[in-house]
């Protein structure tokens, strides 16, 4: 397809389990974001990919998350042992790099996470 | 560090009527800043966008923005609701000069009534 796409759509999974979320972003967008919205929020911003570095990882809440992006393209959000604090709708973005102002993201639907 | 400020959670106009959705920023740089639409069940998408030039922005669907640096206020209005507008509505401002990250407001929910 054109846009980002986000699997799965929806993950339901239990207390201390690992989850992985996968986004695969538009063909030839260099920067890659995640970002995790909760019920009645915006989104929050969770981590950059310029490529395949994380050019700015500082909103991760905590080292049980974690990202790649290994071939510049598709990344993978992980979650290590699941909290119920971790419900929430989890969002990818792509975008070409401009300088100077942020490109136009481009969203995913979203990947809705609900930790029991 | 930056943050965005959206008055009303909830909206709701006539169709027909003028949309009004506030937006209140706090910058330490210049922003840049942005309207995203959300519509049911779809992404989150690009309404229009202030960089640097001309302060009042035209975005799509009839849609625009001013930029008001003395008021810190980037306002998106639209002159005629449509029930098609029905959305959630995100302002969000760039994290710091020369920043690729957003920072985003809690949203709006705008509701059209017939």
């Amino acid at each position: 397809g054109a846009g980002v796409s986000q699997t799965p759509s929806n993950k339901v999974t239990e207390k201390g389990k690992y989850v992985e979320l996968r986004c695969d972003p538009i063909s030839g967008h260099t920067a890659l974001y995640w970002y995790r919205q909760s019920l009645g929020q915006g989104p929050e911003f969770l981590i950059y990919f310029q490529g395949t570095g994380a050019a700015d990882d500082s909103g991760l809440p905590n080292d049980r998350f974690f990202a790649v992006r290994p071939e510049g393209s598709v990344s993978t959000l992980k979650i290590q042992r699941t909290e119920r604090g971790d419900s929430a709708v989890y969002l990818c973005a792509s975008s070409l790099t401009l300088l100077g102002a942020p490109g136009e993201l481009f969203f995913g639907e979203g990947s809705r996470l609900t930790v029991l | 560090a930056q943050s965005v400020t959206q008055l009303g959670s909830h909206v709701s106009v006539s169709e027909g009527a003028l949309v009004l959705l506030r937006c209140n920023y706090s910058s330490s740089v210049p922003p840049y800043l942005f309207w995203y639409v959300q519509y049911p069940n779809q992404g989150l998408q690009l309404l229009l966008k202030y960089t640097t030039g001309a302060t009042l922005v035209k975005g799509i669907n009839g849609f625009e923005a001013e930029f008001k640096k003395s008021e810190t206020s980037f306002h998106l209005t639209k002159p005629s609701a449509h029930m098609s507008d029905a959305a959630e509505y995100f302002c969000a401002v760039s994290d710091g000069e020369g920043a690729q990250k957003l920072v985003f407001g809690q949203g709006t929910r705008l509701t059209i009534n017939p």
